[in-house]
């Protein structure tokens, strides 16, 4: 079946770049999304990429896909400790769905 | 406009007993989801509505339900509570209409936490 994998952990400095990874098993999936949860809160969409497109930029966000490996990745920009959170990977289930499968999901923590 | 709303937001029960949460989607949207959010399993599909009608179906026991109404509200029901379906219940909701990349765009409601005991 379908499998997501995210690293757990990600600690980075103020102003620093974080990157966080993702793979998926889906060949067929067409669109990956990155969410944002904060504690006690539910799941912020942030940006989603398309399967024909290799990146995508949203401001201080930089999805980038490679779709031969299954591989994603999420890079924020002068990461903020305001950016400290849970950052989930998901992909939508191939057909007339909204059914998405998520990763484990990758704690950022950003120190001052 | 207003986004995804849940009540109730906390809960405790005894187990054996039963359970029902409700999830108002965004305004015009007519597809909700329902994930189940456990510190072991993470987040798991539960099922999906879209105009009334359950349009897909994740792998839990039948004591998990759901249901969506003309106005695409949706509750889900678990009954015969166990200790293990303590939760975070995540509802989602999109326009969910096929029609390109923004109808499959779920936001998120802030979830009822369930509490068995």
């Amino acid at each position: 079946g379908e499998d997501v994998e995210q690293s757990l952990f990600l600690s980075v400095r103020e102003g620093d770049s974080s990157v966080i990874n993702c793979t998926y098993t889906d060949s067929s999936s067409t669109y990956l999304y990155w969410y944002k949860q904060e504690p006690g809160a539910g799941l912020q969409l942030l940006t989603y990429i398309f399967s024909n497109m290799d990146m995508k930029q949203d401001q201080r966000l930089t999805v980038l896909l490679n779709k031969k490996d299954k591989h994603l990745s999420l890079r924020i920009a002068d990461t903020q400790t305001g950016d400290s959170a849970i950052y989930f990977c998901a992909e939508r289930e191939s057909g007339n769905t909204g059914k998405l499968i998520f990763g484990q999901g990758t704690t950022l923590q950003v120190k001052p | 406009k207003a986004g995804v709303t849940q009540t109730p937001r906390y809960l405790i029960k005894t187990r054996g007993q039963q359970v029902t949460l409700s999830c108002s989607p965004i305004s015009g949207h007519r597809s909700v989801s329902w994930y189940q959010q456990t510190p072991g399993q993470g987040l798991q599909f539960l099922f999906e509505y879209f105009s009334e009608t359950q349009r897909n179906k994740g792998n839990f026991p039948g004591r998990f339900s759901g249901r969506q109404f003309s106005n695409s509200r949706s509750e889900m029901n678990v009954s015969t509570l166990e200790l293990g379906d303590s939760a975070l219940y995540l509802c989602a909701s999109s326009l969910g209409g096929g029609r390109g990349p923004s109808s499959y765009e779920q936001y998120f409601g802030p979830g009822t936490r369930l509490t068995v005991t």
